[in-house]
């Protein structure tokens, strides 16, 4: 079946570095890769998405990647703050459908 | 805008009862909503899919008697978790999608059930 990986699972870095999580997924028809953001107990919160004919998507700090071909992609995170703390999940669709698949999640530590 | 809510935030019930999620889109008509469940450090799992007037489509592994998906109307679906068990203690979060058509599912802030 349909499957995304994510990796790192965990990932620390300094206040002020950058942050790179990748994705890969298996469904060639997935077409909407968003970016959730989730702290402790709350909602996942959507920070940024692309879509399979864009390659780049950037706003602010926050950049997305899409490699349709080897079916990879990654947020980047630059000038990192301790309020970037969170869970980090990327979804890909299900090609045809409004569903999504998760990653399994990367637990982003900023350290001041 | 696109704005969704749950309720109850929270809830705690004893193993064999009934516990009843509310999921609405304040701002915009939802055709698609979808149920989600999360363990604690884990990632959401896709239980159901629920479109406005017909019969919710539940996820492999996912028994539809036990998990009561109702999506009556644009704005409002319901889980009803039937004889609840300890092993059903999760964070139900529920999403929709708006009526212009777009991916991006919009999330409600979860319901933490706790099965005593």
């Amino acid at each position: 079946g349909e499957n995304v990986e994510q990796h790192p699972s965990t990932l620390s870095v300094q206040e002020g570095d950058s942050a790179v999580i990748k994705c890969t997924y298996s469904d060639s028809a997935s077409n909407y890769f968003p970016w959730y953001k989730q702290e402790l107990g709350k909602r996942p919160q959507l920070i940024i998405d692309i879509r399979s004919n864009v390659g780049e998507k950037k706003d602010q700090r926050i950049a997305v990647t899409l490699n349709k071909t080897a079916k990879h992609f990654s947020l980047h995170i630059t000038e990192t703050q301790p309020e970037d703390s969170a869970v980090y999940f990327c979804a890909a669709s299900i090609g045809g459908t409004y569903k999504y698949i998760f990653g399994t999640g990367t637990r982003l530590k900023v350290l001041a | 805008g696109a704005v969704v809510s749950q309720h109850p935030s929270w809830v705690i019930c004893k193993s064999g009862t009934s516990v009843k999620i509310e999921c609405r889109s304040l701002d915009f008509q939802a055709t698609t909503m979808f149920w989600y469940r999360q363990f604690p450090k884990q990632s959401l799992m896709l239980m159901a899919t629920s479109n406005e007037g017909s019969k919710a489509t539940y996820e492999q592994g996912v028994e539809k008697d036990k998990f009561l998906i109702n999506h009556a109307s644009l704005t409002l679906s319901t889980l009803t978790v039937t004889s609840a068990h300890p092993e059903d203690s999760s964070f139900y979060i529920c999403s929709a999608t708006d009526d212009r058509g777009t991916d991006t599912q919009y999330f409600g802030p979860g319901t933490r059930l706790t099965v005593l």
